[in-house]
């Protein structure tokens, strides 16, 4: 079975900086790019950023792009975001997801999310 | 940045009934959209990839319709455990963008 398991969320204050992992199982992790998405409680579903299987290409979304920093180790089948300068607004569920190209283009599975409170 | 607007952001459905939810996106992105299901502390649920294809395990109940900007989403008996949030997804460009969500509540 194909999971993934999120960590590293907690409280911190504005400014600060945190580093989320997700760690995949089940399944080849080097053969697919990752996706990281978050979710304010209660609210919607914003996509993040995202990173090709070899890690050579990154991609952010605009509200995050010079903070967030996504990379990823193979080796260990997990994959990082670097949340920088953290703002009072990036308190989310930020969750990770495979990303299928081909035999069923999208993201699944997601992970459970790991919560980030951004808050002094 | 590719827009998806997604209606209606809520409706009210009796068990049984036939539920429509619909994306637009802003411009044309073939078959590159999902469609997920998310229930309260729970990580969303693929239940459509490619825009009409079943989700393996997923009921038959659910259906997806549509390409290039225009799509759907149709549950066609809804069951109790339906009731739930529905989100579409376009990953034809990033930065990938979801619809707002449809909210879908007991009648």
């Amino acid at each position: 079975e194909e999971q993934l398991l999120e960590s590293g969320g907690g409280l911190v204050q504005p400014g600060g900086s945190l580093r989320l992992s997700c760690e995949g199982s089940g399944f080849t992790f080097s053969g697919y790019a990752m996706s990281w998405v978050r979710q304010v409680p209660g609210k919607g579903l914003e996509w993040v950023s995202g990173i090709s299987s070899r890690g050579s290409a990154a991609y952010y979304a605009d509200s995050v792009k010079g903070r967030f920093t996504v990379s990823r180790d193979n080796s260990k089948n997990t994959l990082f975001l670097q949340i920088d300068s953290l703002r009072v607004d990036d308190t989310a569920v930020y969750y990770c997801a495979k990303f299928e190209l081909y035999h069923a283009p999208g993201f699944d599975p997601w992970g459970q999310g790991t919560l980030v409170t951004v808050s002094s | 940045d590719i827009q998806m607007t997604q209606s209606p952001s809520s409706l009210s459905a009796s068990v049984g009934d036939k539920v429509t939810i619909t994306c637009r996106a802003s411009q044309v992105i073939r078959y590159d959209l999902g469609w997920y299901q998310q229930k309260p502390g729970k990580p969303p649920k693929r239940l459509i990839y490619g825009a009409s294809s079943l989700q393996s395990g997923v009921p038959s109940r659910f259906s997806g319709s549509g390409s290039g900007t225009q799509f759907t989403l149709t549950i066609s008996s809804l069951q109790p455990e339906d009731f739930a949030t529905y989100f579409c997804l376009q990953h034809n460009s990033y930065p990938y963008t979801f619809g707002q969500g449809t909210k879908v509540e007991i009648k």
